[in-house]
């Protein structure tokens, strides 16, 4: 079976452009979340989708966005790029939402640079 | 709110030697506890998890039994190999709630010498 799939993994852009990031959760997988990971802050949460509808969010600004479709895949967007989302960005699948009751499968990144 | 709590790294050990890694938490409910685990340049992987009181969760080699009583989860290996480098995050996600939000502890780095 595919493990998560993250597209693209290396991604380079300038302040003030936006960015999509893509997802692809493992197959029958319903549920998707979205972490940052940084030096400094570690592993922050940014939202979660179930069935296309987000079930959860973190403390980040509005212009972190995401969006689930109908076959699971999600994507999220950054607009307004700062330095400071330069991050590794994880995603991970679960076959349902609840926690402590499904385990979660990540996908190996997308690195981010913003210049 | 939640929070998780990590030793603070790195830590340099020799082949074969005896792992502890601390993991302390703060939950308003009643949480799941896991242990995942980053190789250099992948993604986070799990390696255990115990979901009530005294559960001792275990792969590979590693252990780690919840605690409730001290709200900690440590974990521990008996006899660590170079193949065990790599980060460790301990984390918790609260059990009942409609969402998998994991809340994760800073990651220690962990180096084994041959």
């Amino acid at each position: 079976k595919a493990g998560v799939t993250q597209t693209p993994r290396y991604l380079i852009k300038t302040r003030g452009q936006q960015v999509t990031l893509s997802c692809s959760p493992i197959s029958g997988h319903r549920s998707v979340s979205w972490y940052q990971q940084t030096p400094g802050q570690g592993l922050q949460f940014l939202f979660e989708y179930f069935s296309e509808t987000q079930r959860n969010k973190g403390n980040f600004p509005g212009r972190f966005s995401g969006r689930q479709f109908s076959n699971s895949r999600s994507e999220m967007n950054v607009s307004t790029l700062e330095l400071g989302d330069s991050a590794l960005y994880l995603c991970a699948s679960s076959l349902g939402a609840g926690g402590g009751s499904y385990e979660q499968y990540f996908g190996p990144g997308t690195r981010l640079t913003v210049t | 709110g939640n929070s998780v709590t990590q030793m603070e790294g790195p830590v340099t050990l020799s082949e074969e030697a005896f792992l502890t890694i601390n993991c302390t938490y703060t939950a308003t409910g009643y949480p799941s506890l896991f242990w995942y685990v980053q190789y250099p340049g992948e993604g986070l992987q799990l390696l255990l998890k115990a979901t009530k009181a005294d559960d001792k969760g275990s792969n590979k080699g590693f252990e780690a039994t919840y605690r409730k009583e001290t709200t900690s989860f440590h974990l521990e290996k008996g006899s660590v190999q170079v193949s065990d480098s790599a980060v460790y995050f301990c984390a918790l996600s609260e059990i009942g709630g409609a969402n998998s939000k994991l809340t994760f502890g800073k990651g220690i780095t962990l180096s084994v010498r041959p």
